[in-house]
């Protein structure tokens, strides 16, 4: 158990679902940081906050939103889902700027048909 | 823009022999390097950080060298075992200094190592 926790691991969907991932980050960590890991491809990063705040934003489509609750889990919402997007998520959090290394929860596999 | 780019997505070695990943980077100097470990299906694995004044970072049978002339971080797996099988991912930061970033992943170099 790395200390952030993902939920659901599994998720099968129709196109043009919405779907929310939720994520609790390792105590004590202020950061969270989300990723899209599609079949055979590298990370790519959506968003991240820090204490509640968006910090950063990647390629995330506009269908795409997340937060950052005051008791610092996450949620990333992916509406009008497409079969493009299929992945794997993962979220992962770190003590402030993650210069001391991310912590990475065991991810949620979105299956959209 | 800044870009970074791990040697060969595949490297196969035997059993017992050391294993040498490459990840070079070009139009940026990141602070520091970080470098994960990730299993098929699963979430990356943090295993060492070699910050831009230090040569080389050592942890059991990891060591990690930095650069910053060649832009180039070297990550070494001695006496590799098949359970070192995996995915190994560099990661920089972006930005530096007050602009210091989210980390930026490689695609990773794909280990195997047979018996």
């Amino acid at each position: 158990d790395s200390g952030v926790t993902q939920t659901p691991k599994h998720l099968i969907t129709a196109t043009g679902q919405r779907v929310t991932l939720r994520c609790s980050p390792r105590s004590g960590d202020l950061s969270v940081y989300w990723y899209q890991q599609s079949l055979d491809q590298g990370l790519q990063f959506l968003i991240q906050y820090y204490n509640g705040e968006e910090r950063a934003k990647g390629n995330i489509l506009e269908r795409f939103s997340a937060q950052q609750f005051p008791d610092l889990h996450s949620e990333l919402n992916l509406s009008s889902l497409e079969l493009g997007d299929s992945a794997l998520y993962f979220c992962a959090s770190s003590a402030d700027r993650g210069s001391y290394g991310y912590t990475f929860g065991s991810g949620t596999r979105l299956t959209v048909v | 823009s800044q870009k970074i780019e791990q040697n060969s997505e595949a490297l196969n070695i035997q059993e017992g022999k050391t294993a040498t990943l490459t990840c070079n980077y070009t139009n940026y100097s990141p602070a520091y390097l970080q470098w994960y470990r990730q299993d098929p299906g699963r979430g990356p694995v943090f295993l060492l950080l070699i910050r831009e004044n230090e040569k080389e970072k050592r942890k059991e049978r990891l060591k990690v060298t930095f650069d910053t002339t060649l832009k180039q971080s070297l990550f070494h797996i001695t006496a590799s075992q098949p359970a070192d099988s995996a995915t190994y991912l560099c990661a920089p930061p972006v930005g530096r200094g007050s602009t210091l970033g989210r980390l930026y992943f490689g695609r990773g170099t794909q280990l195997t190592v047979w018996p």
